[in-house]
């Protein structure tokens, strides 16, 4: 059974970079969209941006003047850098596996999620 | 990116049927697949269907989607007090090609 896992630290300073990391288990990591998925407090789901296991890339236009996602192949990770964060950035991070490519069911598994408040 | 439009809240009794609406545009819901997810409390969103009205195994055929031009709706028939949950629709946008979610409907089983 695939396990996604989030991990990194749950605060983060105004005008500083938010880091997380991904580590997928039990499964394949290739063909799949690797996903970043946030719910802030009170509002709905936003889509951050994906990469696949071919390095293709994309994030969410409001998002990527200031987000990277990149990969570690070998180590079945994939991770996220945020710039510059303000409390709006305050949300539970979800790392999400995406099959729409795969078999078309898109937003499949997800990881527990890891709440990041932005605050000094 | 602008977000999907959901109503707020759909209430109901155990036992009821109730619909969640959709609503996109040409560059989402009209020429892509519709999605939805139930996040319940404390717990990871969970994926409802997929392909319009695809359930994936696990999921009971009380859940049921459907899509018509840019709009698109999930009904929960046989409400049961377990299906009290927010949740969200989704779909791809050819406009920046990623996802787009909606703003999320909150269900209280009554």
């Amino acid at each position: 059974q695939v396990q996604l896992q989030e991990s990194g630290p749950g605060l983060v300073k105004p005008s500083e970079t938010l880091s997380l990391t991904c580590t997928v288990s039990g499964g394949s990591f290739n063909n799949f969209y690797w996903t970043w998925i946030r719910l802030p407090p009170g509002k709905g789901l936003e889509w951050i941006g994906y990469i696949h296991s071919n390095g293709n890339i994309n994030y969410n236009p409001s998002l990527e003047s200031r987000v990277t996602i990149s990969i570690d192949t070998p180590k079945n990770q994939f991770s996220l850098r945020l710039r510059s964060v303000t409390a709006a950035d305050t949300a539970v991070y979800y790392c999400v596996r995406d099959a729409i490519a795969v078999d078309g069911t898109a937003f499949n598994m997800w990881g527990q999620g890891t709440m990041v408040t932005v605050a000094s | 990116q602008s977000m999907l439009t959901q109503p707020p809240s759909a209430s109901g009794t155990p036992g009821q049927r109730v619909t969640v609406s959709c609503s996109g545009s040409i560059s989402n819901i009209g020429n892509n697949y519709v999605y939805w997810y139930q996040h319940l409390p404390g717990a990871a969103p969970k994926l409802l269907i997929y392909r319009n009205d695809q359930r994936p195994s696990g999921v009971p055929d009380r859940f049921s989607g459907s899509k018509s031009g840019t709009s698109a709706s999930l009904a929960i028939s046989g409400l049961r007090s377990e299906d009290e949950a927010d949740y969200y629709c989704a779909s791809w946008d050819d406009s920046f090609r990623g996802h787009v979610f909606g703003t999320g409907t909150k269900v209280p089983v009554l």
